[in-house]
Parts: C-alpha cells; structure tokens; sequence
C-alpha cells in the first residue's frame, strides 16, 4: 500500500520561506505513470492544488503560486519537496502531498488517488 | 480557471436517507471530474472519478453523474461513517481546481 508522509516545520515567520518534504513509501517515486503533487486546505479556499512534479524533475506549478513556488524531486530518498517563498498568514493551512495520476490513455492527469493525512503548517511571527 | 461551486455547503441527514450534492463547473469540463471524501486528521479518499466510475473499494452506495458541467454525487442509504465532507474536482484543464467542500453531517 502506497503511503506519504509530510515532513518539515509546523510554524514559518511571515516573509520567510516554507520547507517542506514528502516521503513515499510503499512504491518507487520513480515512475513515469506519475507525478507527485502538492495540495493545501485553507478555511477561507477550502482546496488548492499548489504544484506537481515528474520523477524528472519536471514541474507544473499553480500560477497563482509561481512566483514564490519551487518543488524538487529526490529518487535517491524516495522523496520531493516544495519550497513556497516569502509567505504571509494568508499561506497558513493543511499542506498534503498526493500521487497524481494519468488517465487510460496516459496522456492526461487527472485525479490525486493516494494523499498523506496532511500537516497544518502556520504563518506567525 | 475553471471554478467549481458545491451546493449546499452542509447538509444533514438521518442514517439510510439518500443524499445529493452538486458540484458546478464555470465551464464545460465533459466528464472529468473526481470526487472526494475528507476526514479530519486522514488523508482524502478518491471516491469518484470521470464523473460516474466508482474508485475500487468504495462502497456502491455511492453514485456519480453528470457531464459538461452539472454533476451529482449521491450516498443512497447514508451511514454513520459517510459523515465527512466532500469535494469535487476537475482535470479538464490546468490548473487542476476543487470545490469549496460539502459537509455532511449524519443524525
């Protein structure tokens, strides 16, 4: 059974930088029939995808988010991280990392079928 | 960005009634569309997925329809372990949107 894990600082200082990582275990994160994302839960947006990333290195990014987003890959460890810049309260909320997968044809992604329990990351001085 | 508007915002209902919630895309999505289900402190469960297939595992008594941009999903014979809240999402275009969540409260 395919599992992910969240890892990383539960409180960020507002301008600072919010790390934080994701472990797969259960399956290989290299694999070209994914990508591996990350979603997060605000009260006020409810759900927002935030990016996704190929075993690659590959990444698609919520526009939105771009400017002060970056997600990597680690196939050594099994493991990607999201690096989200210069944040403000506005970034507190439940951050989950999820498989994205393709549909039949493998052209197309579609929807997250293994998500992590999430961990609430806050923005405060 | 496509917009996904879930109504209602809560609903609750007594164990073994028949339960719908739409979802409402801004613009023809066809049939992509995934539905899930969200616990607090666990991770969320796909329950749907192109609109009327049923992820494997999912209990039957969940159902899904719709197309272009009027979807439902239903719970026939609503359980104690359905309370949860439930959100639709689509994979017609990037970037990939959610709805606002449906919270459905079991008496």
């Amino acid at each position: 059974q395919l599992q992910l894990q969240e890892s990383g600082p539960g409180l960020v200082k507002p301008s600072e930088t919010l790390s934080l990582s994701c472990s797969v275990s259960g399956g290989s994160i290299n694999n070209s029939s994914f990508y591996w994302g990350w979603i997060r839960q605000t009260p006020g947006k409810g759900l927002e995808w935030i990016g996704n990333v190929y075993y690659t290195g590959s990444t698609y990014y919520n526009p939105s988010l771009k400017r002060r987003l970056s997600i990597s890959v680690d196939t050594s460890k099994n493991q990607f991280s999201l690096r989200l810049g210069s944040v403000t309260a506005a970034d507190t909320a439940v951050y989950y990392c999820a498989r994205h997968i393709y549909d039949r044809s493998g052209s197309y992604l579609v929807y997250f079928d293994y998500w992590s329990q999430g961990t609430l990351v806050t923005v405060s001085s | 960005d496509i917009q996904m508007t879930q109504s209602p915002s809560t609903l609750s209902a007594s164990v073994g009634d028949r339960v719908t919630i739409t979802c409402r895309a801004s613009q023809d999505i066809s049939a992509w569309l995934a539905w899930y289900q969200y616990k607090p402190g666990k991770a969320p469960k796909v329950l749907m997925y192109d609109a009327s297939g049923l992820e494997s595992g999912v209990p039957s008594r969940f159902s899904g329809s719709g197309s272009g941009t009027d979807f439902t999903l239903s719970i026939g014979g609503l359980q104690p372990d359905d309370a949860a809240t439930y959100y639709c999402q689509q994979y017609h275009s990037y970037p990939w949107t959610f709805g606002q969540g449906t919270t459905v409260e079991v008496k």
